[in-house]
């Protein structure tokens, strides 16, 4: 299975922080990467899919870059709802498999 | 509106059996495959099964190979997930999911069925 890590696994800031959390697959995954954003006691929601398209519907201010291994999630500028748990995830091949998650919280 | 909703959660002991219901609507169920994730108390989240939307393919997590069932009924719009030989790692909340494409990301969840497994 390919496995997915994460980092920072988590950290604090402040509303208006630009902030990049880092994704790496064990094994290359072209740009079949999706991030999630989920908030506690709340169902995940789909951020972003095939490393850097934006869900319809999700703000401008997230963006998401990378192909093979390395993977990039970039809020421009922290609003107070997005202070949440971020996963990344790889559906190139069965088992898809999720990154560990990142949680972002209020410094 | 797409809506996912699960069903069929609860309390059972280790070495008992449970399945889990996703009733779906909003969207032409069956161009559409479909997933169940997990999620055990205070832990990240876990690919548990994915099924095609024919229901022909079926693929399963390592962890809940030979023990967990995934199927759905097109006609039903509804999807399936049976649990045997639960073990206490299996408690968490299992969210079903749609495919936004076959086999892919996850456009859509339910609102998630709590499993709990324990004497």
């Amino acid at each position: 299975a390919i496995r997915m890590t994460q980092s920072p696994s988590s950290f604090s800031a402040s509303t208006g922080d630009k902030v990049t959390i880092t994704c790496r697959a064990s094994q290359g995954i072209t740009n079949y990467l999706a991030w999630y954003q989920q908030k506690p006691g709340k169902a995940p929601k789909l951020l972003i899919y095939a490393a850097s398209t934006l869900q319809s519907g999700v703000p401008s201010r997230f963006s998401g870059s990378g192909s093979g291994t390395d993977f990039t999630l970039t809020i421009s500028c922290l609003q107070s709802e997005d202070f949440a748990t971020y996963y990344c995830q790889q559906y190139y091949s069965y088992p898809f498999t999720f990154g560990p998650g990142t949680k972002v919280d209020i410094k | 509106e797409v809506q996912l909703l699960e069903s069929g959660g609860g309390l059972v002991q280790p070495g008992g059996s449970l399945r889990l219901s996703c009733a779906a609507s909003g969207f032409t169920f069956s161009s559409h495959a479909m997933t169940w994730v997990r999620q055990a108390p205070g832990k990240g989240l876990e690919w548990v099964s994915g099924i095609s939307g024919s229901g022909g393919s079926a693929y399963y997590a390592d962890s809940v190979k030979g023990r967990f069932t995934i199927s759905r009924d097109n006609s039903k719009n509804t999807l399936y997930l049976q649990m045997n030989s639960l073990r206490a790692e299996d408690t968490g909340i299992y969210y079903c999911a749609k495919d936004a494409n076959s086999g892919s990301y996850f456009d859509y969840w339910g609102q998630g069925i709590l499993v709990t497994v324990s004497s």
